[in-house]
């Protein structure tokens, strides 16, 4: 059983335009989220993250919302760029010393 | 920054053939991770290590093996590679604040 579902999994945007990412997972356990990002030729790197003791977390133009009773979370992207074309992973683990899942991943792409 | 380092990056090989992925990482971290990473797939987790002589089954772990040598060194084989083990594969490391860090991939072609 998927630990950590993502959507969608794929998503192209018009530069300036807000991207919505969602992810759903099942471990009542689970207290950390992060979020990754992934550039071609790159391996995934730490882009947000949020404890379960909080509802949002923004950093600039990215913001992580999480829903403890619905078991949700999403990453907002306000005034997308080209730059942000890349792979993004959600993921979810019960805090140190314990593993961490991923989601499949979403490939955005930011048209100019 | 955390490094973790992967060797060879590109790697073609027959099917059958033997092969060993290379990680360190220089970060005294506790957790080494093995992925695959395909299209479709998202990150799937092969094996892992907690320190130097543990290891872990990971969600695909038939057809591989591991093995954690020190703390630095974290190794996968592939004993009798097949076709459907060509992937991108990604060594990672974590310390006990739990981020993640990836080495840059080591793209495996099994022909």
């Amino acid at each position: 059983q998927q630990q950590v579902r993502q959507s969608p999994q794929s998503l192209t945007v018009w530069e300036g335009g807000t991207t919505v990412l969602t992810c759903s997972y099942e471990d009542s356990t689970f207290n950390y989220f992060p979020w990754y990002q992934q550039f071609p030729g790159e391996g995934p790197a730490l882009l947000i993250s949020i404890l379960s003791v909080s509802d949002k977390k923004e950093d600039g133009r990215f913001t992580t919302f999480f829903n403890k009773r619905e078991k949700k979370l999403s990453l907002h992207i306000i005034d997308s760029q080209p730059g942000d074309s890349a792979t993004y992973f959600c993921a979810a683990s019960a805090g140190s010393n314990n593993r961490i899942f991923f989601g499949d991943g979403t490939q955005l792409v930011v048209k100019p | 920054e955390a490094a973790v380092t992967q060797s060879p990056r590109n790697k073609v090989t027959v099917t059958g053939g033997n092969v060993t992925l290379s990680c360190r990482q220089t970060n005294s971290h506790n957790y080494m991770y093995w992925y695959r990473q395909d299209t479709g797939h998202g990150l799937r987790l092969i094996h892992y290590s907690y320190g130097a002589g543990n290891l872990q089954i990971g969600d695909v772990p038939d057809g591989y093996k591991a093995t954690r040598t020190t703390q630095e060194d974290f190794f996968l084989l592939l004993e009798l590679a097949s076709p459907s083990q060509t992937s991108l594969y990604f060594c990672a490391s974590a310390g006990g604040n739990t981020e993640v860090f990836f080495g840059k991939g080591t793209r495996l072609t099994v022909v």
